[in-house]
């Protein structure tokens, strides 16, 4: 089966500028999440998508981070307007949420797009 | 608010031996979903092994073993006949099954592989 997807995979952009990343998840799972890591940090949790409604983003600073998920398959991450703290590595997971029991939760990552603003 | 706790920024060990990393975390909850994931220089980040709090026993994956304390609210990975390719990040993770599910990560642990 194929992974998760993210495009792009290295950015490069000015302060001030915005950006967006894609992911598609593996089809089928129904939870999508985006996490930020920052070097020698663990993953935090930005934003989770159930399906294509928002579960948690008590963690996104709204104020400059979007982010959507239309029809409930892939999704899109946006910055506008970045800083350099927003230089991080960008993840997206993916899990299957199946009803009825027997979800295991794993998640399954993407290669990740790091983000370097300047 | 649920925490996960690694307090070992870097270990290593030598190759063929036994190396463990520990976990601690914090939670109100009875029911819940412990991980350890693994995260290669450069590379995707990939399940080593998961605990579901209800089951006493320890989970196992070939060389991968965790010494869960439900009581003590530790969850320990021990790595046997470590061997250069598990040179990695690891992470502890907490995966609730009420409220909004969320997944916490910890901190991580580099681990170094000596040859």
């Amino acid at each position: 089966e194929a992974g998760v997807a993210q495009s792009p995979r290295y950015k490069i952009i000015e302060k001030r500028q915005s950006v967006a990343f894609w992911c598609n998840p593996i089809s089928g799972h129904a939870t999508l999440y985006w996490y930020q890591q920052i070097l020698g940090q663990g993953p935090k949790l930005l934003i989770q998508f159930q399906n294509n409604g928002v579960v948690d983003d008590s963690q996104l600073p709204k104020d400059r981070f979007s982010a959507e998920r239309l029809k409930g398959v892939d999704s899109t991450l946006k910055i506008q307007p970045a800083k350099l703290e927003d230089s991080a590595v960008y993840l997206c997971a993916s899990s299957l949420s199946r009803s009825g029991g027997g979800d295991t939760y794993e998640q399954y990552f993407g290669p990740g797009t790091r983000l370097t603003v300047t | 608010a649920q925490t996960v706790t690694q307090s070992q920024p870097e270990m290593s060990v030598q190759e063929a031996e036994t190396v463990t990393l520990s976990c601690t975390y914090d939670t109100s909850e009875s029911d819940y979903y412990l991980f350890w994931y693994k995260q290669p220089p450069s590379r995707q980040m990939i399940l080593v092994i998961r605990q579901e709090a209800y089951k006493q026993q320890n989970a196992t994956e070939n060389r991968f073993s965790v010494n869960f304390q439900k009581a003590a609210k530790s969850f320990s990975l021990k790595i046997s006949d470590s061997q250069l390719g598990d040179a990695a990040m690891y992470f502890c993770a907490y995966r609730s099954l009420s409220g909004t599910y969320k997944y916490i990560f910890g901190t991580g642990t580099r681990l170094k592989v000596l040859a």
